[in-house]
């Protein structure tokens, strides 16, 4: 069975302190690492697709990577505008997306 | 927004009755996938429908059921409901549901069961 485990559970970060979000994986013939952005009571946000190890993805102040085992989200200079819970999902040869649990991130001003 | 639309937003109901939930996926998209959202699970994939076709099956309890019309609108029946089925039910959509496809989320359903 498909397995996502993000770390940590919580990061609460100073406005422009960058740090990395952490998701480790095990899936039997990834189709795609996703991850999406989750803002209380509201629907999970599309963030990036990446497909295969090496990729890397950018998009303001987010940029995702991808080894065979793991997925990195990197947030630079964070505001508080980025607080928000990232879900990291992987979709393996039967289609269906799991997710973990999320990494929860406050910024403060 | 996503262009997916879920109706009803919220929905109160009793223990033992019967609900169901719409999902309309984004124009152009045949793909449509069900997920529960409940505090202490996270969000946990239920089942997934590719034109009309059931594609994918997770944990999804008997008492429920879904389906996907020719328009491509789905709809997940919820019966016999319990406190437990409390959570946030997201619909989701693709363009076809193999890899290289972006899957979007609508803004889910909120079902209160007391």
């Amino acid at each position: 069975e498909d397995q996502v485990t993000q770390s940590p559970e919580a990061l609460r970060l100073q406005e422009g302190e960058s740090s990395s979000l952490n998701c480790s994986y095990t899936v039997s013939g990834l189709r795609g690492l996703f991850w999406y952005r989750q803002d209380p009571g509201k629907g999970p946000e599309f963030l990036f697709t990446l497909y295969s190890a090496g990729e890397e993805k950018e998009k303001e102040r987010l940029k995702a990577t991808l080894t065979k085992k793991e997925s990195f989200l990197h947030i630079t200079a964070p505001k508080p505008e980025d607080s928000a819970t990232y879900l990291c999902a992987v979709q393996g040869p039967d289609y269906k997306l799991s997710f973990g649990a999320g990494t929860t991130v406050t910024v403060r001003a | 927004d996503s262009g997916v639309t879920q109706t009803p937003k919220h929905l109160i109901t009793a223990t033992g009755q019967r609900v169901t939930l719409r999902c309309s996926p984004r124009s152009g998209d045949l793909s449509v996938y069900w997920y529960q959202q409940s505090l202490d699970q996270g969000l946990q994939f239920l089942i997934q429908y590719y034109n009309g076709e059931e594609r994918a099956k997770g944990n999804i309890l008997e008492r429920f059921s879904a389906q996907q019309f020719p328009d491509l609108h789905s709809e997940l029946n919820l019966s016999s409901l319990e406190l437990g089925d409390s959570a946030l039910y997201f619909c989701a959509s693709s363009v076809t549901g193999d890899s290289g496809n972006t899957i979007y989320f609508g803004e889910g359903s909120w079902l209160t069961v007391v």
